[in-house]
């Protein structure tokens, strides 16, 4: 099956700084790739995806890039905000699967 | 828009109790997901079910048991309630499978002592 890595565990960032958190997986048929948000006695929250037929999406602060060749995608947040600070989380799929595939997380603090 | 309800929020359970954790979505999608959710080891897979009637096991199945005998509801029972089911536990729902965004409930905490 198909193996995602997430780094870093936990990251600290000043307000106003950029957080980048980054995601390998091994399966080249996984060509859906979505990140969450999770607060505090909270389920995750779908922020931003991307498909393997784009490289690069944004939104707003946020964007996510894609290598497909590398296997990797990474999480992209600007001018971070005290709000931000929550656990991430990427996951991988395939649209011929059904399960997705999460990466440990990352803990994000913005440091006001 | 109530999107994914799970009951209770908490629960505290002997050894051997044996429960079931409630799931609700009113966004009627085919697809419902049951994860567990460990300290610093992500989200794993028990049970999917891809419709009404229709289940299967995810990557760590052992020590439960769903139904789905309606679009709405996917229930999670566990028999016989062990230490190592201590854990938080999440549904999920998608329209349909693959490539499709899931949506996610707010949790059960599960201590079992």
């Amino acid at each position: 099956g198909e193996n995602v890595e997430q780094h870093p565990s936990t990251l600290s960032v000043q307000e106003g700084d950029s957080a980048v958190i980054k995601c390998t997986y091994s399966d080249s048929a996984s060509n859906y790739f979505p990140w969450y948000k999770q607060e505090l006695g909270k389920g995750p929250q779908l922020i931003i995806d991307i498909r393997s037929n784009v490289g690069e999406k944004k939104d707003q602060r946020i964007a996510v890039t894609l290598n497909k060749t590398a296997k990797h995608f990474s999480l992209h947040i600007t001018e971070t905000q005290p709000e931000d600070s929550a656990v991430y989380f990427c996951a991988a799929t395939s649209n011929t699967g059904n399960q997705f595939y999460f990466g440990t997380g990352t803990s994000l603090t913005v440091i006001p | 828009n109530a999107g994914v309800t799970q009951t209770p929020k908490f629960r505290i359970l002997k050894i051997g109790q044996s429960m079931t954790l409630q799931c609700t979505q009113d966004m009627n999608h085919n697809y419902m997901y049951w994860y567990r959710q460990d300290p610093g080891m992500g989200l794993k897979l028990i049970y999917y079910s891809v419709g009404a009637g229709i289940t299967d096991k995810g990557e760590v199945p052992n020590g439960y048991n769903v139904s789905r005998s309606t679009t709405e509801d996917f229930p999670l029972r566990l028999e016989l309630a062990a230490p190592s089911q201590t854990s938080v536990y999440f549904c999920a729902s998608s329209r349909e499978g693959g490539n499709q965004p899931q949506h996610f409930g707010d949790g059960t905490r599960l201590s079992i002592l």
